[in-house]
């Protein structure tokens, strides 16, 4: 099985600062590689999927970048809808491991 | 428009079977993959298992092999999860989403889950 690694598990972050999140895999996944937010008690939300590409709706600040076994996703000039958790998930297997997260919070 | 909404959860005594269902709208479910994903209470998300459109291939996480049964019935646009001997750890809400294949350039291909339901809560306590 591919395993995920995300770091770090959590930040704090003040609204207008850039944030970046990075996630590792156990091998070489080219770029299938797919970001997530959730936020509190609701449904998670593809927000980037090839490893760059945006979902339809999501603003221009988040950037997804890497291949093979690293990625980030970096927040531009973080707002306050931003707040929640990422996720990273493969999606070189069937198996469609994902990262353990990484929690965005208020500093 | 298109919706996932998950049904079937509840308190469930370990050893116990229960039978999760998804019903999907509002787009053409007999063409996609579907896939369900949970998350215990304060954790993250983990992948549980994925059957192909036509239900000729499924997939499990090494965590549920041999315990869960993904099935789907395209006439009724329903995706449906079998867990038998549940177990404390079991305990968790229980996503169900679409898998849709996105096209970048030609002859590249990308999934991802575009679509999600709301979850159902499945609890296991004696």
């Amino acid at each position: 099985d591919i395993q995920m690694t995300q770091s770090p598990s959590s930040l704090s972050a003040s609204v207008g600062d850039r944030v970046t999140i990075t996630c590792r895999a156990s091998q070489d996944i080219r770029k299938l590689l797919n970001w997530y937010q959730q936020k509190p008690g609701k449904v998670p939300q593809l927000l980037i999927y090839a490893a760059s590409t945006l979902q339809s709706g999501v603003p221009p600040r988040f950037i997804g970048s890497g291949s093979g076994t690293e990625f980030t996703l970096t927040i531009n000039s973080l707002e306050s809808d931003d707040f929640g958790t990422y996720y990273c998930q493969q999606a070189y297997s069937p198996l469609r491991s994902f990262g353990g997260g990484t929690k965005v919070d208020l500093k | 428009q298109v919706q996932l909404v998950e049904s079937g959860g509840g308190v469930v005594q370990p050893g116990k079977s229960l039978r999760l269902s998804c019903e999907a709208s509002g787009f053409s479910f007999r063409s996609y993959d579907m896939q369900w994903v949970r998350q215990a209470p304060g954790k993250g998300l983990e992948w549980v298992s994925v059957i192909h459109y036509d239900g000729s291939l499924q997939y499990y996480a090494e965590s549920v092999t041999g315990r869960f049964i993904i099935s789907r019935d395209n006439a009724k646009n329903t995706v449906y999860l079998q867990i038998n001997n549940l177990r404390a750890e079991d305990t968790g809400v229980y996503f169900c989403a679409r898998d849709r294949r996105f096209q970048t350039l030609p002859n590249y291909y990308y999934n991802a889950m575009d679509v999600w339901g709301r979850g159902t809560t499945v609890i296991v306590s004696s």
